[in-house]
């Protein structure tokens, strides 16, 4: 079983759908969580940090579930300009450091 | 507030030759990280500096990659000699990492290499 896993896509939406991705994680001692977002050819930029409880930032909200492993993201009302990658990313504790796993993304197309 | 540079965009190059890639990361981070990401894939972390010290190079090729960051400000990555699997977008990051946490990593836009 992969570190992290999502399923790659692509998700094809149209405008003002309601969109959701999952990420499954495999390492219960996972210390924080991350939405990267990815446009083509760009380098990724952080989206939003996933905090135990839940986080919303306008139209984007994460979640997560320890019990599960999981981590969502939900976007709501999609926009053109939605369309990227998304990539799940995981801080894990190895020996004494810590390093990020990162999902190989999920792929939205928000249609006209 | 400048963000991480680094040089060049694009590289083609043919198997066997020699490549540097340079990146300077925002000023007071002292943690700096080089990934490579192939098309369609996640980014892998290849090497992670802590000032100019090694915290992670458990994935860099070392027959072939080598890092350095001498003054713990910017850093150098080399290929010698590349292969036709290299070509992949190098990626450099740094981050102020306070909290071991990962919080506020940011890329620089990175460095698109081909191998003929």
């Amino acid at each position: 079983r992969k570190e992290v896993e999502q399923d790659p896509g692509p998700f094809n939406v149209p405008e003002g759908a309601t969109v959701a991705f999952n990420c499954t994680y495999s390492n219960s001692a996972s210390q924080s969580f991350f939405w990267y977002r990815q446009d083509c050819r760009k380098e990724p930029k952080l989206l939003m940090s996933v905090y135990s409880s839940g986080n919303e930032d306008g139209r984007f909200t994460a979640q997560l579930n320890r019990a599960s492993q999981y981590i969502s993201l939900l976007i709501r009302d999609s926009k053109l300009s939605d369309s990227a990658t998304y990539l799940c990313v995981v801080n894990i504790r190895a020996g004494n450091n810590r390093k990020l796993i990162w999902g190989l993304g999920t792929s939205l197309a928000v249609n006209p | 507030e400048a963000g991480v540079a680094q040089s060049p965009r694009y590289k083609i190059i043919e198997k066997r030759q020699s490549v540097a890639f340079w990146c300077n990361p925002i000023s007071g981070h002292a943690t700096l990280y080089w990934y490579q990401q192939i098309l369609g894939q996640g980014p892998k972390l290849l090497i992670q500096f802590q000032n100019n010290g090694v915290v992670d190079d458990s994935q860099l090729p070392k027959d072939r990659f080598s890092a350095e960051r001498l003054k713990g400000v910017d850093s150098t990555l080399k290929i010698q000699p590349a292969k036709l699997e290299d070509s992949a977008v190098y990626l450099c990051a740094s981050s102020l990492d306070l909290s071991g946490l990962f919080e506020n990593m940011f890329f620089g836009s990175g460095t698109q290499l081909s191998v003929l």
